[in-house]
């Protein structure tokens, strides 16, 4: 059973960058047909989609955070990663890292507890 | 990029009721539509994929259908877990947006 978990600092400053690592366990980040996304959610907030990952590193990104985002994949640690940079207290949210196993069409089955970034001077 | 809206934002029932909550796209998705359900502090759940697809070990109560720019999730006969808010995303094209969602409350 394929599980992720996301990593990395809680708490930045204004326009400091914010790095999130998703460790994926109980299979290869690169088996079958599985992607890989981040998604983010504010406090008491719906749900935003930030972007998506193949293993073979194939991206794409949101429209409204596209100039701040990378989104990358190391297949020898089992890991993808999310970078935001200049980040703003309106990027405060838990993240969330997920991923499709049956393709890009059919919903992201797999979820990350999610992580809270906070961002405040 | 696709707009999804939900309706209604939100909704009051009791156990055993019947309930549906619409998606609408602002522009045909086929049947690429995935629908979520999340409890506070949990991340969210696919519960059916491909607008009619039950995800595996999703209650048979929970039905999906639609198909180009509406779609219904159906609820047959509300269980106390079942209280949450509902998501439905699109993913026809990326980016593969969420609707704004529907929180189900208790009466």
């Amino acid at each position: 059973q394929v599980q992720l978990q996301e990593s990395g600092p809680g708490l930045l400053k204004p326009s400091q960058t914010l790095s999130l690592i998703c460790t994926v366990s109980g299979g290869p980040i690169s088996s079958g047909s599985f992607y890989w996304a981040w998604v983010r959610q504010p406090a008491g907030k719906g749900l935003e989609w930030i972007g998506r990952i193949h293993a073979g590193g194939n991206t794409f990104y949101s429209s409204s955070l596209k100039s701040r985002v990378t989104i990358s994949v190391d297949t020898s640690k089992n890991q993808f990663s999310l970078k935001l940079n200049s980040v703003t207290a309106a990027d405060t949210a838990v993240y969330y890292c997920a991923g499709g196993s049956r393709g890009y069409s059919f919903g992201l089955d797999h979820w990350g507890q999610g992580s809270l970034v906070t961002v405040s001077s | 990029d696709i707009q999804m809206t939900q309706s209604p934002s939100s909704v009051s029932a009791s156990v055993g009721d019947r309930v549906t909550i619409t998606c609408r796209a602002s522009q045909d998705v086929g049947s690429w539509l995935a629908w979520y359900q999340q409890k506070p502090g949990k991340a969210p759940n696919l519960l059916i994929y491909a607008a009619s697809n039950l995800e595996v070990g999703v209650p048979l109560r929970f039905s999906g259908s639609g198909s180009g720019t509406d779609f219904t999730l159906t609820i047959s006969s509300l269980q106390p877990e079942d209280f949450a808010t509902y998501y439905c995303q699109q993913a026809n094209s990326f980016p593969h947006t969420f609707g704004q969602g529907t929180k189900l409350e208790i009466k």
